[in-house]
């Protein structure tokens, strides 16, 4: 079935350092989705990407889709201690209706 | 509070016994969904309603998993005969949409921490 893997699992950094998630699916998507979770917390959404190749920045975040629309990254500039949680990525099926799959998450760990 | 709600936040049952979560979207919503998260995973895709009509179900879940949307409002997500394996964060999220092809960004409750004792 449709999968949607991303990578690293786990990423502890210093404050002021950068970060980057990938998200991989295993199928080519119409659109994709990031959620912030933070500890404790239910996901938030944070942005929507639909075009090929799109790039879109939310102050320090910047969210790439790839260009076969199988793959998507974040990258936050200078962690700041509330960027702490876990980053999920997702994608609807291709089923035709909205179902979404969720990425299996990065965890991130900023340490002042 | 114009957000998605969900009642109770915490159930503690016993193995066998049936419960019932509520979620109440935010009201101009009309897709719903159900989503189950367990420690260290990302939430997993339970089932989906648009207005009244339940238009996928998950082929993980067992018979003993059922969902309604009465008048395309608040949702119930009811769990017969409880396991063990049931213990995880159950998560409501609704969204806008019509029937064209363009999705909305989902808005998350709370959860529901169902334990099975």
């Amino acid at each position: 079935g449709q999968q949607v893997m991303q990578i690293p699992q786990y990423q502890h950094v210093q404050e002021g350092e950068d970060f980057t998630t990938y998200c991989n699916s295993s199928t080519t998507l119409s659109n994709i989705q990031w959620y912030k979770q933070r500890p404790g917390g239910h996901p938030v959404f944070l942005i929507q990407l639909v075009k090929s190749g799109e790039v879109k920045k939310q102050k320090r975040l910047t969210f790439q889709f790839g260009e076969a629309k199988k793959n998507s990254s974040l990258h936050i500039t200078a962690t700041q201690t509330t960027d702490v949680g876990t980053y999920f990525c997702a994608g609807p099926t291709t089923s035709g209706t909205y179902k979404y799959i969720f990425g299996t998450g990065t965890r991130l760990k900023v340490l002042a | 509070d114009t957000g998605v709600s969900q009642d109770p936040r915490h159930k503690i049952t016993k193995r066998g016994q049936n419960v019932t979560f509520r979620c109440d979207p935010i009201s101009e919503h009309n897709r719903l969904y159900w989503y189950r998260q367990t420690l260290g995973q990302g939430p997993e895709f339970l089932t989906y309603f648009q207005n009244e009509a339940q238009l996928e179900k998950s082929r993980l879940l067992s018979d003993r998993f059922s969902a309604e949307r009465p008048k395309g409002s608040f949702s119930t997500l009811e769990i017969q005969r409880t396991e063990q394996g049931d213990s995880a964060m159950y998560l409501c999220a609704s969204s806008l949409g019509g029937g064209g092809v363009i999705s909305y960004e989902q808005y998350f409750g709370p959860g529901t921490r169902l334990t099975v004792t």
